[in-house]
């Protein structure tokens, strides 16, 4: 099975940078994903990582490390509308399913 | 406009009824899931579906069935044997079910048993 860890709440101001980690244990590994859920929505797409290195998508970023079994997504630039839950995923490679850690709660203060 | 569509967003049932989710969507994806969300914590899948008249279990399937006889439609049936059915449900869809593509989410439905 697969287990992710990730810190549950983060609160920073407006145009400070949030680093959110999250660590691992899978059963074999296909990538690492993260989504963006706001309060009562839909969660959304935010980035994934199947290969070692950082992917940038404009103010967030994404980190992968296998051999560490981590990774972590990057908030530059902070804005109120960055307040929101953000989840990390990971898809082992012994099915297709993909497994979400609980969660980190991200607060921004102006 | 492509997307996913849940009903009802509220849903309010006496304990013992069985209900059925509704789950549609026309992007023509292959793989469609349903997942529970319980409060302050993460997405736990319930059924998963790769193809059409085929779905698998997922880590909390019991007390839960489902159907997918259509390609656009997975509906998620919450028997009276689910011991604790309140929660947020979340349907999704991704171009297939290899894991690799995003994840498309429903707006979710929100049940109440009482």
């Amino acid at each position: 099975g697969q287990s992710l860890e990730q810190p549950s709440e983060v609160t920073a101001v407006e145009g400070a940078i949030v680093q959110i980690n999250c660590t691992y244990q899978t059963s074999g590994f296909y990538g690492l994903s993260w989504y963006q859920q706001h309060d009562g929505g839909a969660p959304t797409f935010l980035s994934y990582n199947a290969l070692d290195g950082l992917e940038e998508t404009g103010r967030f970023s994404s980190f992968l490390s296998r051999s560490d079994s981590y990774g972590y997504l990057l908030l530059q630039e902070l804005q109120m509308k960055d307040s929101a839950s953000y989840f990390c995923a990971v898809r082992g490679s012994n099915d297709y399913k993909l497994s979400f850690g609980a969660g980190t709660t991200v607060t921004v203060r102006a | 406009d492509g997307g996913i569509t849940q009903s009802p967003k509220y849903l309010f049932r006496k304990e013992g009824q069985n209900v059925t989710l509704s789950c549609e969507q026309n992007l023509n994806h292959d793989a469609m899931y349903w997942y529970r969300q319980d409060p302050g914590q993460g997405l736990r899948l319930i059924y998963y579906s790769q193809i059409v008249n085929d779905f698998q279990k997922g880590d909390i399937a019991e007390g839960y069935s489902v159907s997918r006889e259509k390609k656009e439609s997975f509906p998620l049936t919450v028997t009276s044997a689910q011991k604790n059915p309140t929660a947020f449900y979340l349907c999704a869809s991704s171009i297939d079910g290899t894991g690799i593509y995003e994840q498309y989410f429903g707006p979710g439905t929100r049940l109440t048993v009482t």
